[in-house]
This record gives C-alpha cells, structure tokens and sequence, in this order.
C-alpha cells in the first residue's frame, strides 16, 4: 500500500515552454500532497504544500506565480513550471499524506526535469 | 542555520557489518522522526518512523532518538550490497495545519561485498 505514481518520469523541455508533472496516490486518498526540488548532491527542499480544493502554501522563495500546484482530487496534484529556464532543471518529487492514522509521507519516484 | 545537520559521508563498509548513520537537530518544535532511503535518480522510501526517544526495531533496522540531545540515529546489522544508497533523516513540525518534513542531505552508503 501507498504508493505514489510521478509522470512523466523524465522531461526535456526548450527554455520558455512550460512543463506539467503529475503525482497521484494509488491506493489511498490523499488530504495533503507536497512538492519537492532536489539538486544534485542535494537534500529535498520543500517547494509547497497542497491540500485538496485549496490553493497551495508556497514556501519562502519559491513564486508562485512560476510553479503552479492544482489539487483538484484527493488523488491527484500537478505541478506546472512555467516559462521554464535552465536553472529551473532539477529533480522533482512529491509526496503524499492521507491524513489518516500517523504522518508519514509517502513519496513518488521523482521527475527530472532538464531544461535546455 | 541549518534545521538538520547529517553526517555526509560518503560512507564504505564491507558485507555483514553494523552500519551507524547520524543526525542533529535545533528545533524543539521537531515531533515526529523518520530515515529515508533512497536509490539513485528515485523518490525516497520510508523505513522508519518514530516520535518518541528511545529504540524502534525492524528487522535488521534500528532507528534510536534522543530528543535531550536533539540526536537521532539508524543503526543497520548485517548490511548488505543492496543497502547501499543515500540515506536521509528527516523530521517534521506542524505548520498551517500541515506536518512539514525537514531533511538532512543525506548520507551515501556503499556496502562492499
């Protein structure tokens, strides 16, 4: 049980464009999905955090405006970098939390995102 | 100031030894402790997940944490080649009524067989 599904799971995209990644729960329903960066030989960074039917809570230097999170289902969260840029390349992963029972976070298998 | 400090390794052992991987903590406000593996270019996978000070074991996994001391630890018995990844301590606090994860950077392990 939990798991969480990332697509696509690599993406290369041209400078400007926008990019969409999904990240659904499987087999649970999830209240609260989160949204990570991890840069190379880096630890994940907490982006955001979404909570069905609610806009996202976007941590401090992270705009919001550039990365748009949807939640439209308890099983479902997306991820939008817009006018994506180089430095936008990195590994993205999310997580999901069922709001039942304890806190774990269970995460997805990451998307990478290479930006050219 | 860094929330979670891990030591960075990278660490080698060989087959069948005890692995002891470590993390310091500031924050108080920490509750809930967890270490994560996680594999090359993969989503990190839970092993352990623990609140309170003292001893959780699982299998040949035991995750120990001091909260007087802001320590934690994952100790692994009789590691073993597919062991070897980057392991990650984390640990969350409630904010916005959400319970966020702050993590170390982790430490890449390599068991030798």
């Amino acid at each position: 049980g939990a798991v969480v599904s990332q697509h696509p799971s690599r993406v290369i995209c041209k400078s400007g464009t926008s990019v969409k990644i999904e990240c659904r729960s499987l087999d649970f329903q999830a209240t609260t999905m989160f949204w990570y960066r991890q840069f190379p030989k880096q630890s994940l960074m907490l982006m955001a955090t979404s909570n069905e039917g609610s806009k996202a809570t976007y941590e401090q230097g992270v705009e919001k405006d550039k990365f748009l999170i949807n939640h439209a289902s308890l099983t479902l969260s997306t991820l939008t970098v817009t006018s994506a840029h180089p430095e936008d390349s990195s590994f993205y992963i999310c997580s999901a939390h069922s709001g039942a029972g304890g806190n774990e976070q269970y995460f997805g298998p990451g998307t990478r995102l290479t930006v050219t | 100031q860094k929330e979670v400090e891990q030591d960075p390794g990278p660490l080698s052992v060989p087959e069948g030894a005890i692995v002891s991987l470590n993390c310091t903590y500031s924050n108080s406000a920490f509750q809930y402790f967890m270490w994560y593996r996680q594999y090359s270019r993969k989503g990190p996978e839970l092993l352990m997940y623990t609140y309170s000070s003292g001893n959780k074991e699982d299998g040949r996994f035991t995750a120990q944490v001091d909260k007087s001391s802001k320590y934690i630890s994952l100790f692994i018995r009789d590691s073993q080649p597919s062991d070897s990844a980057t392991y990650l301590c984390a640990m969350s606090f409630s904010q916005g009524g959400s319970e966020k994860l702050v993590f170390g950077k982790g430490t890449k392990l390599t068991v030798n067989p």
